[in-house]
């Protein structure tokens, strides 16, 4: 367990509304991802970020943003969500043995 | 290509049989290579690492690399129950610091 939450845990909201999803850590990790995970495309990675205000674009970034002000806590923001951001969103941490470990998860739906 | 390459399934296994899974990635330099066992509606979690050509043994796991082929294994032995789930692969990805997905294999234990 590498101490990861993650809130809201479940939201539904309607299209065009903002939403920030918030992951918090307690283990000092330098680096955080953000995935989604749909059905038929597996766990893509969204963004990353490998430290304090360092973060960088994942394979699928388009329609959203990320920030890192502290060491703890990685946010996704969703500037104007749409259907097709309805996930499950996964934040992990990485050990320096390079393990990722994963956080419980937010199911989002955007109507 | 996508880079790491799953069989979907499901794989069904009689109870107490070895299950195996198999996965093969296309960048010939990748490193390390990670088995997550994910349950329906959970988030994943890491069961198995493996840098080195060969088997590595964890309990009831091991974990089998050959880089010369580019596939990496999971072998499940005195299958149960319990282990039916959804088994992911990971290779770390060109850029070092995340890891690419594959799909996942769904394993179906019955007893």
């Amino acid at each position: 367990d590498a101490g990861i939450t993650q809130s809201p845990r479940h939201k539904v909201t309607e299209t065009g509304t903002p939403v920030t999803l918030r992951c918090h850590q307690t283990e000092n990790h330098r680096y955080m991802y953000w995935y989604r995970q749909d059905p038929g495309h597996g766990l893509r990675l969204i963004h990353y970020s490998y430290g304090v205000k360092d973060t960088d674009k994942g394979e699928v970034s388009d329609g959203y943003s990320v920030s890192r002000s502290k060491t703890e806590d990685f946010l996704l923001t969703l500037e104007s969500a749409t259907s097709s951001q309805t996930s499950v969103y996964f934040c992990a941490t990485r050990t320096r043995r390079d393990e990722q470990f994963f956080g419980p998860g937010t199911r989002l739906t955007v109507l | 290509q996508k880079e790491v390459e799953q069989n979907s399934g499901p794989l069904s296994v009689p109870e107490g049989a070895i299950a195996s899974l198999n996965c093969t990635y296309s960048d010939r330099g990748s490193q390390s290579f990670f088995w997550y066992r994910q349950y329906s509606g959970k988030s994943p979690e890491l069961i198995m690492f493996i840098y080195s050509n060969g088997d590595k043994e964890d309990g009831r796991f091991t974990a089998q690399l050959n880089k010369a082929s580019q596939y990496v294994s999971l072998l499940i032995r005195d299958s149960q129950p319990s282990d039916s789930a959804t088994y992911l692969c990971a290779v770390i990805s060109n850029s070092g610091y995340a890891l690419n997905f594959g799909k996942g294999t769904s394993l179906l234990v019955t007893p």
